[in-house]
């Protein structure tokens, strides 16, 4: 069964901490990417990922950095947590670069 | 960089009714179009996908796509409670390396 994890589900930070957001999948696929969606904003691309050390800005990088060192599991780190950044992130993959993308579940994440 | 405007930004339907959907493209070089549903609380999940213009059906669902007008529609017959989420339209262009996503509509149907 083709599946995205994300952990933890539910983070509560205070501004200035640095916060670590987790993503795993099962499907071997090549292509991972982060989104935050906030309402009425849709879901707005922070960074994609091609493969194991291949990333790229998407199009909200800022304050935000990755790190994939195996191809199954993907990090999205906030050094310094800003109260802007509270929001719902997810994760997704796909088996191709513009193939069908698969959502994890998200990340609720509030920055007192 | 490409902007996906999808009208309207929300719709109720009677339960029974036809819920019609729409997305556009900023961008000529638009080449195929992606529609997601999610529901309340949940993770979006892909709907359907459309590459060549003309109409794409699967169940109660029918996709329109014309690419000379850079628009796309998504048509829910006999719309079920069910159906009541926000649906998510994604855009690709040729050569992007990445999907743009649309706001989205929250449609809600009544019973």
């Amino acid at each position: 069964d083709m599946k995205v994890t994300q952990m933890p589900r539910y983070l509560i930070k205070r501004m200035g901490e640095n916060v670590l957001l987790e993503c795993g999948q099962d499907m071997s696929h090549e292509t991972m990417y982060w989104y935050r969606q906030d309402p009425g904003l849709g879901l707005q691309l922070i960074y994609i990922s091609y493969d194991v050390d291949s990333n790229s800005e998407g199009d909200i990088p800022k304050g935000y950095r990755v790190s994939r060192k195996k191809r199954e599991h993907f990090s999205l780190i906030l050094d310094s947590a800003k109260t802007n950044q509270t929001s719902v992130y997810f994760c997704a993959s796909s088996l191709l670069r513009v193939g069908e993308q698969y959502f994890g579940p998200g990340t609720r994440l509030t920055v007192l | 960089q490409q902007k996906v405007q999808q009208s309207p930004e929300s719709l109720i339907v009677p339960e029974g009714g036809m819920a019609s959907l729409n997305c556009t493209s900023s961008d000529r070089n638009v080449d195929y179009f992606w529609w997601y549903r999610q529901h309340s609380g949940k993770s979006p999940k892909m709907l359907m996908s459309i590459f060549s213009n003309g109409e794409k059906e699967e169940g109660r669902f029918t996709v329109h796509l014309n690419k000379a007008s850079l628009h796309t529609s998504l048509h829910i017959r006999d719309s079920q409670p069910s159906d009541s989420a926000l649906y998510l339209c994604a855009a690709h262009t040729e050569g992007a390396d990445r999907l743009t996503f649309g706001k989205g509509t929250q449609l809600i149907i009544q019973p």
